[in-house]
């Protein structure tokens, strides 16, 4: 079946210093990914998309990359402050239905 | 701009207990879904409704049901509630993935269930 997950389970960063957070999936025929962060106590929050016909897709602080050949992708975090503590998961579509498949999460912790 | 909107935020049961968990959205979207989450298990879709007037299992169904009232509001309930259904419930919607659109799925802020 179709999995999407994220290598490292804890991350813990400086505060200024930039953050990398990795996700593999397995269904290479997905068509778009998305992250969302959770802060302690609150439901997940969209952060950003990124369809397949995209390497690359830039917001507010944030960078997500996609590499189809290894089937990876990773959110970039520029400049991570305190409120950028949180747990943040990549999610794909899955075959059939409006379903998603989430990882597991990567905790973010800022140090400051 | 309320987005999903979940009721009760806490909630503690004893075993064998009922109880609905309301669900509302105000996007006008099509989807709706109700997760739960467990520490190290992630997000476990339990059931969903792809549209008014349709509910189907997720990965993990049994003891719960769901009713789709309207295309705003999306219920859960648990008949007789059983410890291992302690968790955090999430409620979520999307617009469902059309032509030149993404299947964003966004999400309330989510009930805390203890069953003792």
């Amino acid at each position: 079946g179709e999995s999407v997950g994220l290598h490292l389970p804890t991350l813990s960063v400086q505060e200024g210093d930039n953050s990398i957070i990795n996700c593999a999936y397995s269904n290479s025929a997905s068509d778009y990914f998305i992250w969302y962060k959770q802060e302690s106590g609150k439901g997940p929050q969209f952060i950003i998309d990124i369809r397949s016909n995209m390497d690359k897709r830039q917001g507010q602080r944030v960078t997500v990359l996609l590499n189809k050949t290894v089937k990876h992708l990773s959110l970039q975090i520029a400049a991570t402050q305190p409120g950028d503590s949180a747990v943040y998961f990549c999610a794909g579509p899955q075959a059939a239905g409006n379903k998603l498949t989430f990882g597991g999460g990567t905790r973010v912790l800022v140090k400051p | 701009n309320a987005g999903v909107t979940q009721t009760p935020k806490f909630q503690v049961l004893k075993t064998g207990q009922s109880m609905t968990l309301q669900c509302a959205q105000d996007m006008n979207h099509n989807s709706m879904y109700w997760y739960r989450q467990d520490p190290g298990m992630g997000l476990r879709l339990i059931y969903y409704s792809a549209s008014e007037g349709t509910t189907d299992k997720g990965e993990v169904p049994n003891g719960y049901n769901v009713s789709r009232l309207n295309k705003r509001e999306f219920s859960l309930r648990l008949e007789s509630a059983a410890p291992s259904q302690t968790s955090v419930y999430f409620c979520a919607s999307s617009g469902g993935k059309t032509s030149g659109r993404l299947n964003i799925q966004y999400f309330g802020a989510g009930t805390r269930l203890s069953v003792l």
